[in-house]
């Protein structure tokens, strides 16, 4: 079947190290990927996208990397704070054979502790 | 201000009583789309559109119906809603589809008792 995860548990980091963030997918094959973050009681709002053919992204303290061998895209936050705590959401599309949708994961709870 | 807005924002309803959230964003973009969101299960698409008068499913309609007679407004419409339906739901636009940063709206908080 086709899915898409991400971890489940919370990650909890001390403020100003880095966040590693992990995406996993199977039986697509997707020519990008989008990281967004979600506040609670919030929409989702975009932050990166990465392409299959890119094999790291950056934007600031973030960086987005795409492996389409081992169907894994990571997200780091470096230096990160206290209002980098978030839950954060990635989303592929899932190409022409799987109906070109957007699919979202459930995302990850990111505690960043001061 | 670029935004997309949803009304209202919490609603509290019966069975079976029909109910529209309606949606409207101001960038102009072409696609729009319908989320709900349940817990564990992310964020799951209702409905799209490409542009007006265009919309198809995705990949959990049933029990909804949208129209998109303009570009900027895509309501979501419960004809007879059921306790099911009782989510979180999200609209979003973009530029010119989903292979574009999606922009979402606030949220409507949706109970049906």
């Amino acid at each position: 079947s086709q899915k898409i995860e991400q971890n489940s548990e919370a990650l909890n980091i001390q403020e100003g190290k880095t966040a590693t963030l992990t995406c996993n997918y199977t039986n697509y094959s997707p020519a990008y990927l989008q990281w967004y973050r979600q506040d609670p009681g919030r929409g989702p709002v975009f932050l990166l996208l990465i392409r299959e053919n890119e094999k790291e992204k950056r934007k600031e303290r973030l960086k987005v990397t795409f492996d389409t061998t081992l169907k894994q895209s990571l997200f780091h936050i470096t230096a990160s704070q206290p209002a980098d705590s978030a839950t954060y959401l990635c989303a592929l599309d899932t190409g022409f054979r799987s109906g070109n949708k957007l699919v979202f994961g459930a995302g990850t709870i990111l505690r960043v502790k001061s | 201000e670029a935004q997309v807005t949803q009304n209202p924002r919490y609603l509290i309803t019966v069975t079976g009583k029909k109910l529209t959230v309606t949606c409207s964003q101001n960038m102009n973009h072409e696609y729009m789309s319908w989320y709900r969101q349940d817990p564990g299960l992310g964020l799951r698409q209702i409905y799209y559109s490409m542009n007006v008068e265009v919309t198809d499913k995705g990949d959990v309609p049933e029990g909804y119906k949208v129209s998109r007679k303009e570009k900027r407004n895509f309501p979501l419409i419960l004809e007879s809603p059921s306790p099911n339906q009782t989510s979180l739901y999200f609209c979003a636009s973009s530029f010119g589809g989903r292979q574009y940063e999606q922009y979402f709206g606030p949220g409507t908080r949706l109970t049906v008792t």
